[in-house]
Order: structure tokens, then sequence, then C-alpha cells
């Protein structure tokens, strides 16, 4: 059973619109909350993540919203742009644990048209 | 600066065959890992190691064995290959057990 669950699990946005990834998860251990940014042929880079001490963090044109009661999360790129196209993965660790206790989503292949 | 290297890139492999893949880091990483990515499942743990000489089980270790010779270098090994095991392979390492892990390339198994 997959302890954090992804949707889309694909997304095809056009340049300049807003791309949109949901996470939930239930393990209520989980408080680190990375995404990751995965092109053809590469492995998984860290994008960007969040601690639940704060509903949300921005880098650039990517931010994270994070709803603890809800225990979901969601990466939000705005202006969206063809170089985005890649497959992100939510992901869910606990601090207390280590990353062997990670936990990722499925994935979401995203499609930015020019 | 290399940082994690995977080989080989890619594998084809007959059912009950074996095989290993390496993975190599030049940062001096205690802790590495091995991933096996499938459709609709994400990066799944096989089995993973906390430094030199150690290993230990992940969420999905079954059919696969894994050893740590060197610090730098992680083995993951199939004694006798099955079409389940045809996946993308990840290996990555990471500082300590709590810092950001680094990610290989990847390696694509198929099991015919």
């Amino acid at each position: 059973q997959q302890q954090v669950k992804q949707s889309p699990q694909s997304l095809i946005v056009q340049k300049g619109g807003i791309s949109i990834i949901n996470c939930a998860y239930e393990n209520t251990a989980f408080d680190y909350f990375p995404w990751y940014q995965q092109f053809p042929g590469k492995g998984p880079a860290l994008l960007i993540a969040i601690r639940p001490d704060v509903s949300e963090k921005k880098e650039g044109r990517f931010t994270i919203s994070f709803n603890k009661s809800a225990k979901q999360f969601s990466l939000h790129i705005m202006d969206s742009q063809p170089g985005d196209s890649a497959t992100y993965f939510c992901a869910a660790f606990p601090s207390l644990g280590g990353w062997d206790d990670m936990r990722f989503g499925a994935g979401t292949r995203l499609t930015v048209k020019p | 600066n290399a940082g994690v290297t995977q080989t080989p890139k890619f594998r084809v492999l007959k059912t009950g065959q074996s095989m290993t893949l390496l993975c190599a880091q030049d940062m001096n990483h205690e802790y590495m890992y091995w991933y096996r990515q499938d459709p609709g499942m994400g990066l799944r743990l096989i089995h993973y190691s906390v430094g030199e000489g150690t290993t230990a089980k992940g969420e999905v270790p079954d059919g696969y064995n894994v050893s740590r010779l060197k610090k730098q270098n992680f083995l993951l090994g199939l004694e006798s290959a099955a079409p389940s095991q045809t996946s993308v392979y990840f290996c990555a390492s990471s500082y300590d057990r709590n810092t950001e892990a680094f990610f290989g390339q990847g390696t694509r198994l198929t099991v015919v």
C-alpha cells in the first residue's frame, strides 16, 4: 500500500499556466516533505521541501502548500515552462527516523506545451 | 566531481541469469541506498547501507542481495533474475541518515 498518495498521474499544461500536483499521507510521524524533479534518463533531484511548521514555502516559480490537519501538501508551478516538463515525485520523511524511512509518491508526469 | 555513478546504464537479462549492478560515489558519504522505480509505484527502497561493511533491508528486499566492501561502492546483486525484476534501479548516497541524498542516473534492467 502506498503511504504517500500522489495525483494526478499525468498533467498537461500550456506554457505560462499553473501546474498543480497533490499529495496526501497518513503517517503522522512524517514531518519533512520534499519534492523531487526527474528528467528523462536522469535520477531524481531535490526541488523544494517543507516542514509542517509553515503552511507555504516558495522558491522562485515553485511553491509548496501544506495542510497539516488534512495531511495534504501540494506543489504549484507558476508560469510553467516547457523546460519544466519532467516527472515530479512527492515524498514524506520522519525526521526521528532516517532516509531509509522516506516514502515516495507514485509520480506525476508533467508536460508543458509551448 | 562525478557524484553518484551507476554501471551499467542498460542491461537485458534472461530469466534465471545473475548480474551485479555497481554504484560508486565520490562524496565520502556514509549512507548508500538502492531503489527500484516502477510505473505507478514511485521509488521503493530495496536495501541500504549505513557504512562500510554494513547492509540492511528496505521495503522490497526479496530477490536481491547487496554488499558494501568499500565505503565508496555499493553493489546490488540479482542471483536468479525474474521478469518481475524488470525495472529502473537507482542508487543514492547521503552524508548521514537525515541529510539529503543524491541519486545516480539509473540502470534500466529488462528481464525476459
